[in-house]
């Protein structure tokens, strides 16, 4: 069955620090694609960064980098330098083979002064 | 602003009454998706549209339909609302319906007594 798997519910990290959030996937699929999201208190579903299976290197945006292990399944968001606007519900998905984005149940994140 | 545009904005209804939601895409997209996301139940695919037709269909009930129009605004029809409908409603579009990031509107918060 295909399904991805958010074990941290909560985290607190400090100002500045590097916060890694955890993102398993279970999929047969050979081709996939692997998103994160960011969802502030605000509401709105912000898109972060894309993984495909098959991109040989890890996906970068600014400080936002997708630590891809495609043998263990799993897709770490790593956000370097953390500010406090970093917290917010993070949100791992998987795209699949059927056209479905299948999510995970997120992780809160909250950054302390 | 990710370029996606849903209204309203917040509906609030009785139950058993019946309610249709908007979304207009991103300039240039032609897949759109719907989201459920409630409180004890986190981001539901609904259903998605590619190019006005119908692409793939997740855990939406018998009682919601949705369409997308020729100028590819999709509408999401809720009917015969219970108390348990009540959640945040998300469009979502992208380019092509492959394994591409997703733009997420502002979302509808529907609630209902």
């Amino acid at each position: 069955a295909q399904k991805i798997t958010q074990t941290q519910p909560g985290m607190f990290v400090q100002e500045k620090e590097a916060v890694t959030l955890d993102c398993t996937y279970d999929t047969s699929d050979p081709s996939y694609g692997l998103f994160w999201y960011k969802q502030p208190s605000s509401g709105e579903m912000i898109f972060l960064i894309y993984q495909g299976s098959y991109d040989q290197q890890n996906a970068t945006e600014g400080r936002y980098s997708l630590n891809f292990q495609k043998a263990r399944k799993s897709a770490n968001l790593v956000i370097s330098a953390s500010q406090l606007g970093d917290s917010a519900m993070y949100f791992c998905a998987m795209s699949t083979s059927n056209y479905q984005l299948i999510w995970g149940a997120g992780t809160k994140l909250i950054i302390k002064p | 602003d990710s370029g996606v545009t849903q209204t309203p904005k917040h509906l609030i209804t009785a139950t058993g009454q019946r309610v249709t939601l908007r979304c207009s895409p991103r300039s240039g997209d032609l897949s759109v998706y719907w989201y459920q996301q409630s409180l004890d139940q986190g981001l539901q695919f609904l259903i998605q549209y590619y190019n006005g037709e119908e692409r793939a269909k997740g855990n939406i009930l018998e009682r919601f339909s949705a369409q997308q129009f020729p100028d590819l605004h999709s509408e999401l029809n809720l009917s015969s609302l219970e108390l348990g409908d009540s959640a945040l409603y998300f469009c979502a579009s992208s380019f092509t319906s492959d394994y591409n990031e997703q733009f997420f509107g502002p979302g509808t918060r529907l609630t209902v007594l």
